[in-house]
């Protein structure tokens, strides 16, 4: 059974980086794409991007200056960046695997994530 | 970005009634549409992806249908453990975008 667990600081400051660790059980890192998704308390979904074995990584045109993800092999963890971060960005942040583009069969519980001076 | 655009975004009914939601894209996206199901403080479940297909752990009293620009889901006879939030979600492109969302809630 795949799992999914996301980790990283809860709190920040404006202007700061948002770092969060997707780990990955039961399955292998090196297949599939793997994605990032917020959702806003009380708001709807959205897709941040996603990262592949092969470097193919596509960010959401609304984040792309501000986003960066890498996948490490060697832990089965892949990880999100998001900089300079501001009230906006507060939300519960997923991880989830997306099997060739076809849709996210399996989440990990999200984190809260809140940017707050 | 193609947008999607649910209705209702909330509705109330009883155990054991019919519902539908809608999901309207707004280019086509032939059947690249999955649904998810998601309860308060957890993560969204897949329910149906390629429009119609049901994961295995749903119940056969849910049914995708739809292609083009217009999608339905509807549970054909609503039960307790249905009353949620349902998300239409495209992946024709990116970047991959969702439905505002339907709520569920008991009438």
């Amino acid at each position: 059974q795949v799992q999914l667990q996301e980790s990283g600081p809860g709190l920040l400051k404006p202007s700061e980086t948002l770092s969060l660790t997707c780990t990955v059980s039961g399955g292998s890192i090196s297949s599939h794409y793997w994605t990032w998704i917020r959702q806003p308390a009380g708001k709807g979904l959205e897709w941040i991007g996603r990262i592949h074995i092969s470097d193919n990584t596509i960010y959401n045109p609304s984040l792309k200056s501000r986003v960066t993800m890498s996948l490490d092999t060697s832990t089965n963890q892949f990880s999100l960046k998001l900089n300079s971060v501001t009230a906006a960005d507060t939300a519960i942040y997923y991880c989830a695997r997306d099997p060739a583009s076809d849709a996210f069969d399996y989440w990990g519980q999200g984190t809260l994530v809140t940017v707050s001076s | 970005d193609i947008q999607m655009t649910q209705s209702p975004s909330s509705l109330s009914a009883s155990v054991g009634a019919r519902v539908t939601i809608t999901c309207r894209a707004s280019q086509t996206i032939t059947t690249y549409l999955n649904w998810y199901q998601q309860k308060p403080g957890k993560a969204p479940k897949l329910l149906i992806y390629a429009a119609s297909t049901l994961q295995s752990w749903v119940p056969s009293r849910f049914s995708g249908s739809g292609s083009g620009t217009d999608f339905t889901l509807t549970i054909s006879s609503l039960q307790p453990e249905d009353f949620a939030t349902y998300y239409c979600q495209q992946n024709y492109n990116a970047p991959q975008t969702f439905g505002q969302g339907t709520k569920v809630e008991i009438k």
